[in-house]
Formats: C-alpha cells, structure tokens, sequence
C-alpha cells in the first residue's frame, strides 16, 4: 500500500493547521460515502463515512461534507497532526445489500512539523 | 480481536502461472471483499462474497476468480498472469448483511503484494 499513484494530489500541511481534502463523485445515485486513510504499507483504514440523506458528519478531529447538487465530497481534519500524513480516499458503495466500492484517486497529505 | 489476515503477504509469479491468494476476515465478518490497488488504476473493485455466494462483482475478465468457505475465509485465483496483474490485493471484511443495519464499516488487511515477472 506505500505507492497509490504516481500523479496523486498532494497537499502539504504545516502541524496544527486544518486540513482540507476534496473529493469529487460522479454517480448521482450514490447513498453512502466513506473517507479512508492509507498508511505505507498498510491497507485503507476507515475514517468516516456519510449517508446522502445527510450534508454533514463529524468523528474525533474529522468532518465530512456532502454537496449532493454539485457531487462533491470534503474531508476536514482540525489540527493535523504529523500521524496524519497518509493517502486518502474518498469512496462510494451502495448503502444497503453488498458492497462495490468505487474509490477515488486518492489524495497525499504531507505534514510538516 | 484479531484483523484482517491475508496470506501470503509478497509473491513472485512469471507470466502464464496462476495464483491463489488467501483472505481470513475478523471473527464474526460474513462479507469479504477483494480489491486491486495500483499505480496507474488506484484501488478498484474485484468482487465480493457473502455466505459462500459472490454477491457483487467488479469489471475484471474470467481470470480473476473467487470464493469463499463456511469458516467465511476466502480465496481468489488469477490464472494465465499477465504483466499487468502486478498488484497489491486488498482483502476487506465487514459485518455487513450480518442482520445489524449499522455494521458498514469495511476492514481492511494489509494486503498481498504480487509481481509478475
């Protein structure tokens, strides 16, 4: 899991600033959404996630965006901390019955301490 | 409670030989998922099994199959490899279906890295 994509979005934060990752789906039918963090060498680890009856969630240091007029999704993260350098996804699956997860491209934070 | 298992964790396999990954999900977890994860594609759906049953499957050709036992551990094959197939392979795990309308949560293991030579 150390190599997601060689033109991965990069964001490069300093240690205690907010950081901002933003997401973009395509399928307007999509029902439930779900931020992952992946850490080299590890698989994708769940952050939060989003059901689309809802604009706004919020976990420990974490809150996800749902504009569902403009298919767009934002992970905030308050005080990034340097443990929070990572790759993350946004990802869509159907709400209820099985999984097919699509994820995103993924995007890199950096934090600087 | 133990994670997300898979076995083994690297593997190198030429061009034409076939493949067998294993996948032990957390105690309890009905669903398994796998995925592929590279550079140029990012982390796409192969399929999914529930109780045995594939339930959803992913735009990936015959090559890649699966299945999964009663004990919910799962297998997927990939035969006649190809260059391209040279891939990290994600195992997830979730108790969804499991009668519990909240457990979405998927967790996922560490991955099998393989190399076709």
């Amino acid at each position: 899991g150390e190599s997601v994509g060689l033109h991965l979005p990069t964001l490069s934060v300093q240690e205690g600033d907010n950081s901002i990752i933003n997401c973009a789906y395509s399928n307007s039918a999509s029902d439930y959404f779900i931020w992952y963090k992946q850490e080299s060498g590890k698989g994708p680890q769940f952050i939060i996630d989003i059901r689309s009856n809802m604009d706004k969630r919020q976990g420990q240091r974490v809150t996800v965006l749902l504009n569902k007029t403009v298919k767009h999704l934002s992970l905030q993260i308050a005080a990034t901390q340097p443990g929070d350098s990572a790759v993350y996804f946004c990802a869509e699956s159907p709400l209820f019955g099985g999984f097919k997860t699509i994820f995103g491209a993924g995007t890199r934070l950096f934090v600087k301490a | 409670k133990a994670g997300v298992t898979q076995t083994p964790r690297y593997l190198i396999k030429t061009r034409g030989q076939q493949v067998t990954l294993s996948c032990s999900p957390i105690s309890g977890h009905r669903s398994v998922s796998w995925y592929q994860q590279t550079p140029g594609q990012g982390l796409q759906f192969l399929f999914e099994y529930f109780s045995e049953t594939q339930r959803n499957k992913g735009n990936f050709p015959g090559r890649f199959s699966g299945r999964q036992f009663s004990n919910s551990r799962s297998e997927m094959n990939v035969s006649t490899l190809e260059l391209g197939d040279s891939a990290l392979y994600l195992c997830a795990s979730s108790l969804r279906g499991s009668g519990t309308a909240s457990h979405n949560e998927q967790f996922f293991g560490p991955g099998t890295r393989l190399t076709v030579l």
